[in-house]
């Protein structure tokens, strides 16, 4: 079946470090979201990217959409305390756009 | 509402009871889903709902499981004969397209004993 893998499972960063999710699907997606979760919430949108080779920017957040709609990435620059929490990708596949494939999240730790 | 509101917040049940959930999306959202999320895991699709009809029920783990939605808008999740392994947080979102943006509830959080 369709899948989403996101690597890494966990990632534990210095304050001010740089940190870096990685999402890729088994599958062409017609577009892919991106999730935050702070512990003991729910997930909250932060962005969606549709066009392929697509590059957003929010504040210290960087997130792209690989070229064959496949893969994404998440960046956050010089990482805050704030930051901490599980970030998830949710692609669309392309054959059932109203679905959304969960990856399994990258729980973010930062040290201050 | 201001927001996806689910009831209750946490359920407490013995194994082999039936439990039903709710979730109240936001005013004007046709998209309706539920998911459930295992501790320290990912949300995994239970059910799609478009209007008050479920285009696709693929992701119900088992005929225990079972969904409806009236009057396009607040939507009930009935767990029949529950096991232990039905114990997680079951989130219901909200989109007002099925393209859209979801917007998610704060969970019910359902252990069975």
């Amino acid at each position: 079946g369709q899948q989403v893998m996101q690597i890494p499972q966990y990632q534990h960063v210095q304050e001010g470090e740089d940190f870096t999710t990685y999402c890729n699907s088994s599958t062409t997606l017609s577009n892919i979201q991106w999730y935050k979760q702070r512990p003991g919430g729910h997930p909250v949108f932060l962005i969606q990217l549709v066009k392929s080779g697509e590059v957003k920017k929010q504040k210290r957040l960087t997130f792209q959409f690989g070229e064959a709609k496949k893969n994404s990435s998440l960046h956050i620059t010089a990482t805050q305390t704030t930051d901490v929490g599980t970030y998830f990708c949710a692609g669309s596949p392309m054959d059932s756009s109203y679905k959304l494939i969960f990856g399994s999240g990258t729980r973010l730790l930062v040290r201050p | 509402g201001a927001g996806v509101s689910q009831s209750p917040s946490n359920k407490v049940t013995e194994k082999g009871k039936d439990v039903e959930l709710r979730c109240d999306p936001i005013s004007g959202h046709t998209a309706l889903y539920w998911y459930r999320q295992s501790l320290g895991q990912g949300l995994e699709f239970l059910i799609y709902f478009q209007g008050n009809s479920a285009p696709d029920k693929s992701g119900l783990p088992s005929d225990r499981f079972s969904a409806e939605r009236t009057g396009g808008s607040v939507s009930t999740l009935t767990i029949q004969r529950t096991q232990q392994e039905d114990s997680a947080v079951y989130l219901c979102a909200s989109s007002s397209g099925h393209t859209d943006t979801q917007y998610f509830g704060p969970g019910t959080r359902l252990t069975v004993l």
